[in-house]
């Protein structure tokens, strides 16, 4: 089952921190986020296994609370090169084939 | 020639044409897949490969008929498409099989229209 993300959209200024939400109506081994640019590939930005694990590189970090089968994406001091479509995708078990996307969330931040 | 590559990167192809479209990974990978990518709604697995033999087929109608020769290359063979066909066509490959625990890197995608 698709997971939900929240907002849509966001549009920030330059500097302004967002957080993107991801949740799931299924118990999750692991929540993958991408990012995607217009006419680019997707890329990945970082994979959260089960057991809570906080990661993060740079100024862009992720939560994952699996007893609520959610997980947050964190992006602090917004640079322009932030800008894309933010998607979660969730896997139910390792060796689950099955990868699921959300809608994504556009994110634009201007100057 | 680094990541994953695909080719053609636009393709225009009547109802009646055959054509394929080709991806090649050089990272060292083990599973590679196909997803279609359609306006306004989510990335949608269609085919996955492990070690060249195909894992999965997600429900997806026989006018796509993949290919995986070797672990390095990955074909998407098409014939009678309809419209709804067009979209976006991406590749992917991850280090072995099995998502839950491995990032996938993406190709650039094939822009695809059914005329």
């Amino acid at each position: 089952q698709q997971p939900v993300q929240s907002p849509q959209a966001v549009i920030l200024r330059e500097g302004e921190d967002a957080v993107i939400n991801c949740s799931s109506s299924k118990a999750l081994y692991s929540v993958h986020w991408y990012r995607q640019k217009h006419g680019e590939a997707p890329v990945f930005l970082m994979i959260l296994l089960k057991g809570g694990e906080q990661k993060g590189h740079d100024k862009i970090s992720a939560s994952f609370n699996e007893k609520k089968q959610q997980s947050s994406l964190y992006l602090t001091a917004s640079q322009l090169s932030y800008s894309g479509t933010y998607f979660c995708a969730v896997a139910a078990g390792a060796g689950s084939y099955q990868l699921t996307f959300g809608k994504g969330t556009k994110l634009s931040v201007i100057p | 020639e680094t990541g994953v590559t695909q080719t053609p990167r636009h393709l225009v192809m009547g109802m009646t044409n055959k054509k394929s479209l080709k991806c090649e990974q050089h990272l060292g990978h083990n599973a590679m897949y196909w997803y279609k990518q359609s306006a306004k709604k989510p990335l949608e697995l269609m085919f996955v490969y492990s070690l060249e033999e195909r894992v999965e087929n997600n429900s997806v109608p026989s006018r796509f008929s993949p290919e995986c020769p070797n672990s390095s290359h990955l074909f998407l063979h098409l014939h009678t498409l309809q419209p709804e066909d067009s979209a976006l066509y991406l590749c992917a490959s991850s280090l072995r099989f099995g998502q839950g625990a491995y990032e996938q890197y993406f190709g650039p995608g094939t822009r695809l229209t059914v005329t």
